[in-house]
């Protein structure tokens, strides 16, 4: 079937670790976006990337990084960096063209101890 | 900047009757694109419906109508005969135009919408 997977589906991790969500979609899709939600909120933009091996920064991504190698995969590091990373992750993703319309994977909820 | 606002935080609803959740927002540009989306429990986000801002008609999906007033800068959305698996949040989201904005959404913050039996 196709879709987009996010990996793992909760995640804890003791204060000053890096770590890593995954993220591939298979659809083909051109274009993906990292949002983070926290409780009671709506989402907020981390990074996109519209092709391989090239990234924007959204509206908060100080203390994240992200990588495009392969169309498929948008890996989201959070680094020590980011001062309050515990949250709800979302994934997103979307065809070539402009006005087409995200699609979101499951999501992954970090919690850091 | 764009701005999207959800006034309603939470909203109740009777089984098998109608809802309307608010959403305005805010924009200068001539294009844009509006959406839905629906987030139960589990967190996954559900894209519902989708309305162009040059969009003639307003859109419809099922039992989900979007009741788009370009004047008033509103697009809220109608859900007809609720069912008990409707209870979630829900999304209003706009699109920004341009190749440059890489089509990135901007959230509003959420209607939780509870059905009762």
């Amino acid at each position: 079937d196709g879709g987009i997977t996010q990996s793992p589906k909760y995640l804890f991790r003791k204060e000053g670790q890096n770590v890593t969500l995954s993220c591939e979609q298979n659809l083909n899709h051109d274009a993906m976006y990292w949002y983070r939600q926290d409780p009671g909120q709506g989402l907020r933009l981390i990074y996109y990337s519209q092709i391989v091996n090239d990234f924007q920064k959204g509206d908060i991504a100080e203390g994240y990084s992200v990588s495009r190698e392969k169309k498929e995969s948008f890996p989201l590091t959070v680094t020590s960096a980011q001062k309050n990373p515990t949250a709800f992750y979302l994934c997103a993703s979307r065809r070539g063209h402009l006005l087409d319309t995200q699609y979101f994977g499951p999501g992954t909820r970090l919690t850091v101890l | 900047a764009q701005k999207i606002t959800q006034t309603q935080p939470g909203m109740f609803v009777q089984e098998k009757e109608a809802v309307t959740l608010d959403c305005t927002y805010d924009t200068s540009d001539p294009s844009y694109g509006l959406f839905w989306y629906k987030q139960p429990s589990s967190g996954e986000m559900i894209f519902l419906i989708y309305q162009g801002s040059y969009d003639q008609q307003n859109a419809t999906e099922g039992r989900y109508s979007l009741n788009f007033q370009k004047a008033r800068k509103s697009a809220n959305l109608v859900i007809s005969a609720s069912q008990l698996g409707d209870s979630a949040m829900y999304f209003c989201a706009m699109r920004e135009a341009g190749e440059t904005s890489g089509s990135r959404l901007t959230f509003g913050e959420g209607t939780q919408l509870t059905v009762n039996p």
